[in-house]
């Protein structure tokens, strides 16, 4: 069965303590992991695509790699304005042809100044 | 990327009741999307809604428990029907853009409380 695992469901840090989320996953027939970040009240917003091992993407202060196995979103010096649920994804093909995505349960990161 | 307007944003529902929810997209999409984020949880993939074919379920969810109408290629509607408070929860539409159209979009979402 596909399935996402994020760590940890929590993260507090000071502002400017740098850190990393892990997600990590088993899909049969990977088309991408996605990392998204979503604020309260609104529905998730795209940061990421990766596709292949050893593929590494940078944003700002965010950085996200992959392994066969897991992901792991890296934050340097985290700002209070970074604080939100970041949620990883995978895309896998469906039973009945198309995609599906299949999201972990987040991380909720707390930044305080 | 796509503008996605969802109605209502939330509404309060009496037990046994349906609601449908809206999806309004700025601009032609071929797949769209609906999932269900339940409190503290992350989203549940409810069905896959491509505009000339009937949508997709997956397991566990239903079509005469979430109807869903496609009627072109700017706009979807999820039906919620006979509500029970279990039902309570955020619904979120979103669609696919860019290469394979494999990233999502999403709408603000639908929050629903059912008493």
């Amino acid at each position: 069965e596909d399935q996402v695992t994020q760590s940890p469901e929590a993260l507090r840090l000071q502002e400017g303590e740098s850190s990393s989320l892990n997600c990590s996953y088993t899909v049969s027939g990977l088309r991408g992991l996605f990392w998204y970040r979503q604020d309260p009240g609104k529905g998730p917003e795209f940061l990421f695509t990766l596709y292949s091992a050893g593929e590494e993407k940078e944003k700002e202060r965010l950085k996200a790699t992959l392994t066969k196995k897991e992901s792991f979103l890296h934050i340097t010096a985290p700002k209070p304005e970074d604080s939100a649920t970041y949620l990883c994804a995978v895309q896998a093909y469906g039973n009945t042809g198309g995609f599906k995505t299949i999201f972990g349960a987040g991380t909720r990161l707390f930044v305080k100044a | 990327s796509a503008v996605i307007s969802q109605k209502p944003s939330r509404d309060i529902c009496q037990r046994g009741t349906s609601l449908t929810i809206q999806c309004q997209v700025d601009s032609q999409v071929t797949m769209m999307f609906w999932y269900r984020q339940q409190p503290g949880q992350s989203l549940t993939l409810i069905a896959t809604a491509n505009q000339g074919s009937e949508a997709t379920y997956e397991s566990g969810f239903v079509i005469d428990k979430f109807p869903i109408s496609r009627p072109n290629l700017t706009f979807s509607t999820l039906t919620v029907s006979n509500m029970s408070p279990e039902d309570s929860s955020i619904y979120l539409c979103s669609v696919g853009q860019g290469a394979g159209a494999n990233v999502l979009t999403f709408g603000a979402g639908s929050r629903l409380t059912v008493l």
